[in-house]
């Protein structure tokens, strides 16, 4: 099967643009989370999709928001880009609830 | 919520010994924890996990044990290679359903040849 991918790897933004992320779970998988890797923060849990609904959200501003399609795909989207939102953007399907999850390779935004 | 602590932040270890990792958690609700390794530039990718219902699982070299009255699961790797480095990360699980998994703030592991 294939793994969690997620486009694009790379971004480069500049202060107050916004951007969109897409991630594909591993096939058959229907949750799908995210997450904001920083050096100074560590792993933090952005929110969770399963079958289109938002089940879980943390501690982040409204700027940063998601959705899910029918197909699992998960797409985030982070508005009025900040220099703090530099991070690498992790997501991770699985299967069930709770279960084990499996990350993408992550895309690396750095706001200028 | 939940909160996950992690210890320590750094270690080294000669290769072959063995390294310790130990994490507290403060959701009594939480029953599943998994530990993730995580190399530098590459995802974190599970290397076990323990569920509320035992107390140890292992592995090979990589065993987790859980203390649940305590509220805290270590990670042992034993005859540490080189390639053991990486940060390493627990993890606890809200068990409410949801997929919701607050991570600890990760170990560097260093072992040196």
């Amino acid at each position: 099967k294939a793994g969690v991918t997620q486009t694009p790897r790379y971004l480069i933004k500049t202060r107050g643009q916004q951007v969109t992320l897409s991630c594909s779970p591993i096939s058959g998988h229907r949750s799908v989370s995210w997450y904001q890797q920083t050096p100074g923060q560590g792993l933090q849990f952005l929110f969770e999709y399963f079958s289109e609904t938002q089940r879980n959200k943390g501690n982040f501003p409204g700027r940063f928001s998601g959705r899910q399609f029918s197909n699992s795909r998960s797409e985030m989207n982070v508005s009025t880009l900040e220099l703090g939102d530099s991070a690498l953007y992790l997501c991770a399907s699985s299967l069930a609830i709770p279960d084990t999850q499996y990350f993408g390779p992550g895309t690396r935004l750095t706001v200028l | 919520g939940e909160n996950v602590e992690q210890h320590p932040s750094t270690l080294s270890v000669q290769e072959g010994d063995s390294a310790v990792i130990k994490c507290t958690y403060s959701d009594s609700a939480s029953n599943y924890f998994p530990w993730y390794k995580q190399e530098l530039g590459k995802r974190p990718q599970l290397i076990i996990d323990i569920r509320s219902n035992v107390g140890e699982k292992k592995d090979q070299r990589i065993a987790v044990t859980l203390n649940k009255t305590a509220k805290h699961f270590s990670l042992h790797i034993t005859e540490t290679q080189p390639e053991d480095s990486a940060v390493y990360f627990c993890a606890a699980m809200d068990s409410g359903g949801y997929q919701k998994v607050t991570f600890g703030t990760g170990t560097k592991l260093q072992v040196i040849p």
